[in-house]
Parts: C-alpha cells; structure tokens; sequence
C-alpha cells in the first residue's frame, strides 16, 4: 500500500530565509507526487506536481520541489519565505493504475516576521 | 472561472440525525473525489464518482454513507444516523479527467459537528 511521511511536525523559520517541507513517500512504481497548501477554515490549494521529466518542479507563489527516486523523497521549497506562506502543507502521492490520493499528515509551517 | 463549490460550508447535526453534503465540480469537470479530514490528522480518501457512477468506493464505511454524482445537479454525501465520530471537515475535489497526471481541485470543505 502507498503512504506518505510528513515527518516534522511543525517547521519554523524566520521570514527571508529558505523554506523546506520534508516529504518521503512509499509505493509500488513510478508514483505521481503532488503539494497543496491549507489555510485556516479553507479547502486545499494546488502547489505543484511531478508527473515526469526533470526532477525539479516549479509551481505557483514561488515554491518548487525536487523529485529523488533514490531517496524517494519529494520535499518542497522556497528560497525565501514570507509571513503569507504561513500554513499547513500536504504532500500526496497518487499510485499508478489508481486514482485516489494518498496525503501525508501535513506539515504546520510558521514563518516568523 | 468558478472553482469546486461545497455547501453548506458548516454542518450541526445532533446524533440520529442525517447530513447532506453537496459538492459542485468546477466546470468542465466531471470527475469527483470525496475525502474526510479528522482533527490533526491528513485527508483520507472515501469515494471516487463519475456522473452516474460510483468508480471507487473502497474508502467508504460500510454502512450509512453514500454518494452519488446524477446526471444534473450536484454530488451528494449522504450519511445517516450521524454520530459523534463523523465531526470531521468532508472535501470534495474535482477533476477535467481520469488520467493519472490529472490534477484534484479542492472545494472549501463542509465542516460537520455533531452534538
């Protein structure tokens, strides 16, 4: 069965500085791998994606995330982070032959002005 | 472009009672997905339709949930006999295919209590 490691609870950083969310996941074949954002009381927004091709993923507000098939780790980024980007991120991963989502059980990110 | 609408947006049911969740894809889209977020936890998937057809169902408890996507109209998730344990926000996502490199939009979610 697939599943997905979020591993930090909550990750802190000060505002301007580089943001990484850690995610690692688990599954049989070539996974498709996905970063949505939450914020408070809202549903969850779309980030970006890795279907195939290079391994690193540009996608919406500036982040982007590396796809390592050795490591099977799929961890998200921003160079520099600002105080908007504080909220709860969720990686997920979608098998192949399957169409549900698998999420992680997100990452609380606080960006400290 | 309109995105995937929920409604209601909160949800109070007392014990006993049933809840009707409804999900409007964003257009053009006709494939919907179904998820449930517990408290402090991630979204877990329930149910997968098409209009007219429940495709994958496996995340489903066994009794007093349903779903269905009619030909007109919204998607319902319909739970009977609520208890305390289904408080959870309910996310519905669409997307404009079934290809696996297809991309899930979420709705606001509907965030059921029950008392």
């Amino acid at each position: 069965a697939q599943s997905v490691a979020q591993p930090e609870d909550q990750v802190n950083v000060a505002e301007g500085n580089p943001l990484t969310v850690k995610c690692t996941y688990s599954v049989s074949g070539n996974p498709y791998l996905f970063w949505y954002v939450q914020y408070p009381n809202r549903g969850l927004q779309f980030l970006l994606k890795y279907i195939t091709g290079d391994n690193l993923v540009k996608g919406s507000y500036g982040f982007e995330a590396e796809f390592n098939k050795s490591q099977t780790s799929f961890h998200l980024k921003k160079p520099s982070a600002l105080v908007s980007d504080s909220a709860l991120y969720f990686c997920a991963v979608r098998p192949p032959g399957n169409n549900r989502l698998a999420f992680g059980k997100g990452n609380q990110v606080v960006v400290i002005p | 472009n309109a995105g995937v609408m929920q409604n209601p947006r909160h949800l109070v049911r007392r014990r006993g009672q049933e809840a009707r969740l409804r999900c409007s894809p964003m257009k053009g889209h006709s494939h919907v997905y179904w998820y449930r977020q517990l408290p402090e936890e991630g979204l877990k998937f329930m149910v997968y339709l098409q209009k007219e057809n429940i495709i994958d169902e496996s995340g489903m408890p066994k009794e007093r949930f349903s779903a269905e996507f009619p030909k007109e109209g919204p998607s319902i998730l319909r739970i009977q006999q609520v208890v305390r344990g289904d408080s959870a926000a309910y996310f519905c996502a669409s997307s404009r295919d079934s290809g696996y490199q297809e991309t899930q939009y979420f709705g606001p979610g509907t965030r059921l209590l029950v008392l």
